[in-house]
């Protein structure tokens, strides 16, 4: 089952405006990454926030964790059009059993210019 | 550019063919990766390999079969495939820190056609 679900599904902004997605999970974590994914091409690494973190800040990125609400926020700002893709979240269990990381459904992002 | 190289990037098979996809990476990972992933859809876990054995496989039909003959290879093996399995596979590579999942370097994926 997936660990994170995301919302909104999907957000049409418009350039320079800032774009807000949210994460929710369900077990305890390790912790939690952001990938970005332009479609039909891999997945890039944005973001990792451990457990013990709250906030992180990466250029234009702004991440923050409520591990006592399970949940996560990605926050882009000054948006751009290159920004257009799907941004999904991905949570860490830490399982003994081995490196596992399960994917949110993740949010679609539209900048228009 | 990604530094973890997918071949082929699209792949068409019958569903009595045989074929294989394949993943390489020279960061000096540890751990590789196999997802599949529908359209529209998050990338789903298939197989984890930790210094080349075989660590996680997430109840994978037996029409798949991974192997990682070196550590910096590692197959997907093909055969028998139905239609339902047309999705795109992505490879992906990791330092091996357990039980902590660090960073995925993803390849750009193979995109199969199952006919």
């Amino acid at each position: 089952s997936q660990q994170g679900e995301e919302d909104p599904q999907a957000l049409s902004i418009q350039e320079g405006e800032n774009a807000t997605m949210n994460c929710s999970y369900k077990t305890s974590i390790n912790n939690l990454q952001w990938y970005r994914q332009n479609s039909g091409r891999g997945l890039v690494h944005l973001i990792l926030i451990r457990s013990n973190e709250r906030e992180k800040h990466s250029g234009r990125l702004r991440v923050t964790l409520d591990t006592s609400k399970k949940s996560s926020s990605l926050l882009i700002t000054a948006s751009r059009a290159a920004d257009t893709a799907s941004y999904f979240c991905a949570t860490d269990a830490g399982e003994t059993s081995g490196s596992r990381l399960t994917f949110g459904e993740g949010t679609q992002l539209t900048v228009n210019p | 550019d990604t530094e973890v190289t997918q071949t082929p990037k699209h792949l068409v098979m019958g569903m009595t063919n045989k074929k294989s996809l394949k993943c390489e990476q020279h960061m000096g990972h540890r751990a590789m990766y196999w997802y599949k992933q529908k359209a529209k859809k998050p990338p789903e876990l298939m197989f984890v390999y930790s210094y080349e054995k075989l660590s996680i496989n997430e109840s994978v039909p037996s029409r798949f079969s991974p192997e990682c003959p070196n550590s910096s290879l590692l197959n997907l093996h093909l055969h028998a495939l139905q239609p339902e399995d047309s999705a795109l596979y992505l490879c992906a590579s990791s330092h091996w820190t357990d039980p902590n999942t660090g960073e995925l370097f993803f390849g750009e994926g193979s995109r199969l056609t199952v006919l």
